[in-house]
């Protein structure tokens, strides 16, 4: 049974350009994250979705980051225009509305240079 | 808005000894939900252990378990007979309760290393 997918794994862009980070939640689960880990920040939620609806985006830094889910399978985030202090890894994590747990996966790791 | 701290950035112990990672949260939740994540050098976050508030009993996975402290807002996790394989960045998290899901919010880590 597959995890959470997100693809890229890795990322290296140059400033200004835009970035597009993909996720795919676990088949079934209605609630998607996307959480961000900095050293100096940690981990923390970018903005979440309960069946395909984003409920909070108070953590998306600014008007630069913009994120959909257009169904239940699939979610983006995007930057434009990338800067270097958005270097991070990005997390998606998924969950059924009721499960304590949520699944996190790979990370991409995002390098803007 | 809730808070989670981990007050030790690092920790070491032996292989085969006992080490203890603290966590203090703070809520005015009544209904929530605590976890310790690993997340070793793949940077994968894998739950270690997750703990309902309202169970007084503590969690326990094989070698791990938890000192939960409702009263006091502490959450420590307790790794008993150290592996080289727990060499990791430890994470305390807290997810309020309720209806619908709600997102996690982190501690900052705690990075333990095993010594042979």
């Amino acid at each position: 049974d597959a995890g959470v997918i997100q693809s890229p794994r890795h990322e290296v862009t140059e400033m200004g350009q835009e970035v597009t980070l993909r996720c795919k939640p676990i088949s079934g689960h209605n609630s998607l994250f996307w959480y961000r880990q900095t050293m100096m920040r940690g981990l923390e939620l970018l903005i979440y979705f309960n069946n395909n609806v984003p409920i909070d985006d108070s953590g998306m830094p600014e008007d630069r980051f913009s994120a959909k889910m257009p169904n239940a399978s699939f979610s983006t985030l995007k930057i434009q225009p990338s800067e270097p202090r958005d270097s991070a890894v990005y997390f998606c994590a998924s969950s059924l509305e009721r499960q304590v747990e949520q699944f996190f996966g790979p990370g991409t790791r995002l390098t803007v240079l | 808005a809730q808070t989670v701290t981990q007050s030790q950035p690092e920790m070491s112990v032996q292989e085969a000894e006992t080490v203890t990672l603290s966590c203090t949260y703070d809520t005015s939740e009544s209904d929530y939900y605590l976890f310790w994540y690993k997340q070793p050098p793949s940077r994968q976050m894998i739950l270690v252990i997750r703990q309902e508030a309202y169970k007084q009993q503590n969690a326990t996975e094989n070698r791990f378990s938890v000192n939960f402290q409702k009263a006091a807002k502490s959450f420590s996790l307790k790794i008993s007979d150290s592996q080289l394989g727990d060499a990791a960045m430890y994470f305390c998290a807290y997810r309020k309760g309720g209806r619908g899901n709600t997102p996690l919010v982190f501690g900052k880590g705690t990075r333990l290393s095993v010594i042979a």
